[in-house]
C-alpha cells in the first residue's frame, strides 16, 4: 500500500507568520510530487510538479524543496497573509500514468 | 478554453437511486482522471482515461460504478444502486502529460439520503 502522509493536520498562524508543512511519500517508483492548494468552494489548483532529488522551486511568497532519497517534501510560505488560507495537498506519482496518490493535506488558517 | 467543468455541481438523491456525473476537459488534454474525496481525507484515485481508453481503474471502485470517455472528449461517471457510503466530492481532471499538474473541475458533491 503506498501511503502519502502529512503533518501537520491543521496550522494556525498570525499573518506575517513563515510557515511550513511536510509530506512523507514512498522513495520507491517515485515519478513526481506535486502540490495543490484548494481554497473553500474554489478547484484545486496546481502549485509545483517536482521530479529531480534535490529540486527547488518557488512561486511568490511560496517554496517547496524535494528529496526522493529519503521520501520526503516541504512547502514554505514566507510572510503568511489571510489570502494563503486554504489546504494544502502533496500528491505521489508511483509510475508515469499521471495517477496521484494524495496526502489528506494539511489546512492552514491565516488570521489577521 | 474556460477549463474543467463538471455537471451537476450539487446532486442529492435517494439511496438506490442511479446517478451520472459530467466532466468536460481541456479540449487539448487527453488524460482525464476521476477522483473522489469524503470530509478529512485527501482525493482518492477512482480512473483514468488517456484519449477514449480507461487505463486504469481503482480496486476500491466496485461494480456499481462505471466511467466512459467516448471520442477521447467529456467523460461520464455512472453510480447505479446508490448507497450512504458514495456521499462525498467526486473531482475531475485532466491533464496533457503524465509530468504536468492537474487542472482540476470544480467538483460534483452527491448526496445520498
Amino acid at each position: 500500500i503506498l501511503n502519502v502522509e502529512q503533518s501537520p493536520q491543521s496550522l494556525h498562524v498570525q499573518e506575517g507568520d513563515s510557515t511550513n508543512f511536510t509530506c512523507s511519500f514512498p522513495s520507491s517508483n517515485f515519478y513526481a510530487l506535486h502540490w495543490y492548494r484548494w481554497e473553500t468552494a474554489k478547484s484545486p489548483e496546481a502549485l509545483f510538479v517536482m521530479t529531480l532529488n534535490g529540486d527547488e522551486k518557488k512561486k511568490g511568497r511560496i517554496s517547496a524543496t524535494l528529496n526522493t532519497k529519503e521520501g520526503y517534501s516541504y512547502l514554505y510560505i514566507k510572510g503568511s497573509q489571510p489570502e494563503d488560507s486554504a489546504t494544502y495537498l502533496c500528491a505521489f506519482s508511483p509510475g508515469n500514468t499521471g495517477k496521484l496518490i494524495f496526502g489528506q493535506g494539511t489546512t492552514l488558517q491565516v488570521k489577521p | 478554453d474556460t477549463g474543467v467543468s463538471q455537471d451537476p455541481r450539487h446532486k442529492i438523491t435517494k439511496r438506490g437511486q442511479n446517478v451520472t456525473f459530467r466532466c468536460d476537459p481541456i479540449s487539448e488534454h487527453n488524460r482525464l482522471y476521476w477522483y473522489r474525496q469524503t470530509l478529512g481525507q485527501g482525493p482518492e484515485f477512482l480512473t483514468y482515461f488517456q484519449n477514449e481508453a480507461q487505463l486504469e481503474k481503482s480496486r476500491l471502485l466496485s461494480d456499481r460504478f462505471s466511467a466512459e470517455r467516448p471520442k477521447g472528449s467529456f467523460s461520464t461517471l455512472e453510480i447505479q444502486r446508490t448507497e450512504q457510503g458514495d456521499s462525498a466530492m467526486y473531482l475531475c481532471a485532466s491533464s496533457p502529460t503524465p509530468g504536468y499538474g492537474y487542472t482540476f473541475g470544480s467538483g460534483t458533491r452527491l448526496t445520498v439520503v
